[in-house]
């Protein structure tokens, strides 16, 4: 258990409609990270929050945003979903930004759209 | 669970023996590189990671290798055991990639597959 909570775990959903995904990073870290895990893309980063702050941003589609609340919790939103938009999400956390930080993953959210 | 990847690289060994496993990185300015272990329905586990300050390091049971002149890296296990079976990424990271080491690029996987 890497101490990284994600929920829901598996979520189905029909096109067009929004989720929401939510993640608890490890106690302790501050900076929270997003990635999308595809069949075709593999694992690709998403985005990035230190302390409530975006810092780094991937291959991010514009449907999609995040945000790190005051009590370091990160949510990602993903609206007008689409077929493509099924994968699973991971959320990762480590204890700050930086060379050398290591990055924890969580178990993911497994996303389906139909 | 689902695993995720198709027509990934496999690599059969037996229990016992010693396995290696093989990462061509992208970018000459990465500068610190991770070794991901992910089974069937989890999230990446940490195995090790090494900078490229550094051309080997060891941890426990695993080594990892690297060859910066030509962008090589490697993941050594040493008596492979049934429990080391799963997909294994290396991934490539640089505080130059949007100002975050987070932004790490992550190779496609090696499924590693041991027999008892």
């Amino acid at each position: 258990d890497s101490g990284v909570t994600q929920t829901p775990k598996h979520l189905i959903t029909a096109t067009g409609q929004r989720v929401t995904l939510r993640c608890s990073p490890r106690s302790g870290d501050l900076s929270v990270y997003w990635y999308q895990q595809s069949l075709d893309q593999g694992l690709q980063f998403l985005i990035q929050y230190y302390n409530g702050e975006e810092r780094a941003k991937g291959n991010i589609l514009e449907r999609f945003s995040a945000q790190q609340f005051p009590d370091l919790h990160s949510e990602l939103n993903l609206s007008s979903l689409e077929l493509g938009d099924s994968a699973l999400y991971f959320c990762a956390s480590s204890v700050v930004e930086g060379a050398g930080n290591t990055i924890y993953f969580g178990e993911g959210s497994w996303l389906t759209v139909v | 669970g689902e695993s995720v990847g198709l027509h990934l690289p496999t690599l059969s060994v037996q229990e016992g023996d010693n396995s290696i496993i093989n990462c061509a990185y992208s970018n000459s300015a990465s500068d610190y590189f991770i070794w991901y272990k992910q089974e069937s329905g989890k999230g990446p586990q940490f195995i090790i990671d090494i900078r490229s300050n550094m051309d080997k390091r060891q941890g426990q049971r695993v080594t990892v290798l690297l060859n910066k002149t030509v962008k090589h890296l490697s993941l050594q296990i040493a008596a492979t055991q049934p429990g080391d079976s799963a997909v294994y990424f290396c991934a490539e990271g640089s505080m130059n990639y949007g100002g975050s080491q987070g932004n790490l690029i992550f190779g496609k996987g090696t499924k590693l597959s041991v027999k008892p």
